[in-house]
């Protein structure tokens, strides 16, 4: 069963814009992670947020974490057509297990 | 290294034959995990070890599935006999340390007719 669920399911914005995409999750976790897929390939990591942090930044890549109401976004910004691409949060779940269960998605497209 | 690599990239089989996906997975890794990519369902976890050991299986569909690491360096994943809601991407992915990324491999797309 999904833990985290991503919102929207699908984005598309032109080239210079920011997009934001939110993760919502059900249960206690260790750490919250994004990963992005591109057609036809594996999923890389992109960035992860451990339970006692509030935000990360990574080049164009800005994540908040709030364990409060169990929710992650991630920002990126001033986006390129090479963005394009899906894109999963992935949560590990309190308890030492090192399951990762997986959002569905958000598939952004950046238009030129 | 060259990352995880799964193998074929493609297969497509008839119902009822036996389907083996192969992962080597990135060196000095201590976890494995095999996931299953879908329109539906998303990616589910079927099953992970560590260090060589299968940890939780619980994501395995059905009897049909199985799967073994008989070392550090290979995995397989096998589906006998193969049915076509088994028609999936099956994603081999690993971990160099607990609270780490996945490495992913690129997947192999199954089809089957």
């Amino acid at each position: 069963s999904q833990q985290g669920e991503e919102d929207p399911q699908a984005l598309s914005i032109q080239e210079g814009e920011n997009a934001t995409m939110n993760c919502s999750y059900k249960t206690s976790i260790n750490n919250l992670q994004w990963y992005r897929q591109n057609s036809g390939r594996g999923l890389v990591h992109l960035i992860l947020i451990r339970s006692n942090e509030r935000e990360k930044h990574s080049g164009r890549l800005r994540v908040t974490l709030d364990t409060s109401k169990k929710s992650s976004s991630l920002l990126i910004t001033a986006s390129r057509a090479a963005d394009t691409a899906s894109y999963f949060c992935a949560t590990e779940p309190q308890g030492g297990s090192e399951k990762l269960v997986f959002g569905k998605g958000t598939k952004l497209t950046v238009n030129p | 290294d060259a990352g995880v690599i799964q193998s074929p990239r493609h297969e497509v089989t008839e119902m009822g034959q036996e389907v083996t996906l192969r992962c080597k997975p990135i060196s000095g890794h201590n976890s494995l995990f095999w996931y299953r990519q879908t329109m539906m369902r998303g990616l589910e976890l079927l099953i992970y070890f560590n260090n060589n050991v299968p940890i939780d299986d619980s994501g395995m569909p059905e009897d049909r599935f199985s799967a073994k690491m008989p070392n550090a360096s290979f995995s397989t994943l096998k589906i006998q006999p193969s049915e076509p809601r088994d028609s999936a991407v099956y994603f081999c992915a690993t971990t160099t340390a607990p609270d780490s990324p996945l490495h992913f491999g690129n997947g192999t797309r199954l089809t089957v007719t």
